[in-house]
């Protein structure tokens, strides 16, 4: 079984440009969230997908963060424009159904700098 | 409401030693727990949980965790350290029965050879 997928592993972009980051969920996982972890500091979650709708953003931290599940599969996440505190690390997860006995499964993270 | 300390940022044991990563966890409601390592450039690998079964869970890789209510601890435990122990370890915290979790800031594990 393929593992969650994230594209691309490292980004470096300018302050100011739009970066847009992928996330592959395991095949069948209906739930697809996204974190993030800011230089230092703690994995924060961002936002909460079921299928292709958003059941939970209020981790998201601006309006120039914008996330969509088209058709329920694969996820992407696009900061535009980035700004220097978007910099971190950014984790996709997923699992088939919610509830705690129904692990969430990482992907290893996209690293965004912005510089 | 719901937070988890992880008491120590780095934690330094010789190969073959006791590990002890701690953590304490506050929750307004029943939590459910677990336990995260990530090694270098990978991604978050779930250690083991707790969902309010057995108050002492067993994990992959020899470790293990006891649920002390009376405490507000989940502290992380292996007998003897291996040099693949090195790693980022997350104590982290839900309410038993949803998926949005809070993390707390992590404990990085080096194992002296």
């Amino acid at each position: 079984e393929a593992g969650v997928t994230q594209f691309p592993s490292h980004s470096v972009i300018e302050k100011g440009q739009t970066v847009t980051l992928r996330c592959d969920p395991i095949s069948g996982h209906d739930n697809l969230y996204w974190y993030r972890r800011v230089m230092g500091k703690e994995i924060k979650f961002l936002l909460h997908f079921v299928k292709e709708s958003k059941q939970d953003e209020s981790g998201m931290p601006n309006n120039r963060f914008l996330a969509e599940r088209t058709g329920g599969t694969y996820s992407t996440l696009k900061v535009q424009p980035a700004e220097l505190e978007d910099s971190g690390v950014y984790f996709c997860a997923s699992s088939q159904a919610t509830g705690s006995n129904s692990p969430l499964h990482f992907g290893n993270g996209t690293r965004l700098t912005v510089t | 409401a719901q937070s988890v300390t992880q008491l120590d940022s780095h934690v330094s044991v010789s190969e073959g030693t006791p590990v002890l990563l701690r953590c304490n966890y506050s929750s307004s409601y029943s939590p459910s727990l677990f336990w995260y390592v990530q090694h270098p450039n990978k991604g978050l690998q779930l250690l083991l949980k707790y969902t309010s079964a057995a108050t002492l869970v067993k994990g992959i890789n020899g470790f293990e965790a006891e649920f002390k209510k009376s405490e507000t601890s989940f502290h992380l435990t292996k007998p003897s350290a291996h040099m693949s122990d090195a790693a980022e370890y997350f104590c982290v915290v839900s309410k038993s029965g949803y998926q949005k979790v809070t993390f707390g800031t992590g404990t990085k594990l080096q194992v002296i050879p």
